[in-house]
């Protein structure tokens, strides 16, 4: 069964830390993985979209990292602000099936001053 | 949000009353779909429509009713039929289904039903 796993469920940083959210997957075949940034009460936001041949794809403080091979990706995020606080979702993307898109389930992050 | 609307922002209504969600997107684009969010699940998407006239049931169909009459418009009915409906309801579109292209997200409606 094609299935998304994101670790920490939620993480609480101060202001100005770094952190690292993982995401393990089980979809097969492989078409790309994205992050997405979902703030409370509204819709997610493209944060980056990785394909098969990436390892790495960096989008202002945000960079993602990809291993195919281990089926494992993470976010991290440099120097947070109080405005990073939302749920972080990973989606994998695959070929195959009436529902090519696979959720996982997020990650909260709260950055306190 | 991109160029995707969703109206109401929040919605009550008594249980037993059919429902009706709006979604409009400006971005020409022919993948339109719904999702629905509950705290501490990922989404789950109950409709999809790749055209206009066509659509396709999507993992938890059952109690929810779409139209695509329009490429702009994909208006989702909550039924009396659906036993939960209480949720987060997302409307999202794309310029294909395959995943091929980004997927952009609306702003989402919150219906409570009591």
């Amino acid at each position: 069964k094609n299935q998304v796993e994101q670790s920490p469920q939620s993480l609480i940083i101060l202001e100005g830390k770094n952190c690292t959210l993982q995401c393990n997957y089980t979809v097969s075949p492989f078409s790309n993985l994205r992050w997405y940034k979902q703030d409370t009460g509204r819709g997610p936001v493209s944060l980056t979209i990785m394909t098969f041949s990436e390892n790495t794809k960096s989008n202002g403080r945000y960079t993602a990292t990809l291993d195919a091979d281990t089926k494992q990706s993470s976010l991290h995020i440099t120097a947070s602000q109080l405005s990073d606080s939302a749920s972080y979702i990973c989606v994998v993307i695959t070929f195959s099936g009436n529902t090519p898109l696979v959720f996982g389930k997020g990650t909260r992050l709260s950055v306190i001053a | 949000d991109g160029g995707i609307t969703q109206s109401p922002k929040y919605l009550f209504r008594k249980e037993g009353q059919n429902v009706t969600l709006s979604c409009e997107q400006n971005l020409n684009h022919d993948a339109m779909y719904w999702y629905r969010q509950d705290p501490g699940q990922g989404l789950r998407l109950i409709y999809y429509s790749q055209i206009v006239n066509d659509f396709q049931k999507g993992d938890i169909a059952e109690g929810y009713s779409v139209s695509r009459e329009k490429k702009e418009s994909f208006p989702l009915t909550v039924t009396s039929a659906q036993k939960n409906p209480t949720a987060f309801y997302l409307c999202a579109s794309s310029m294909d289904r395959a995943g091929t292209y980004e997927q952009y997200f609306g702003p989402g409606t919150r219906l409570t039903v009591t």
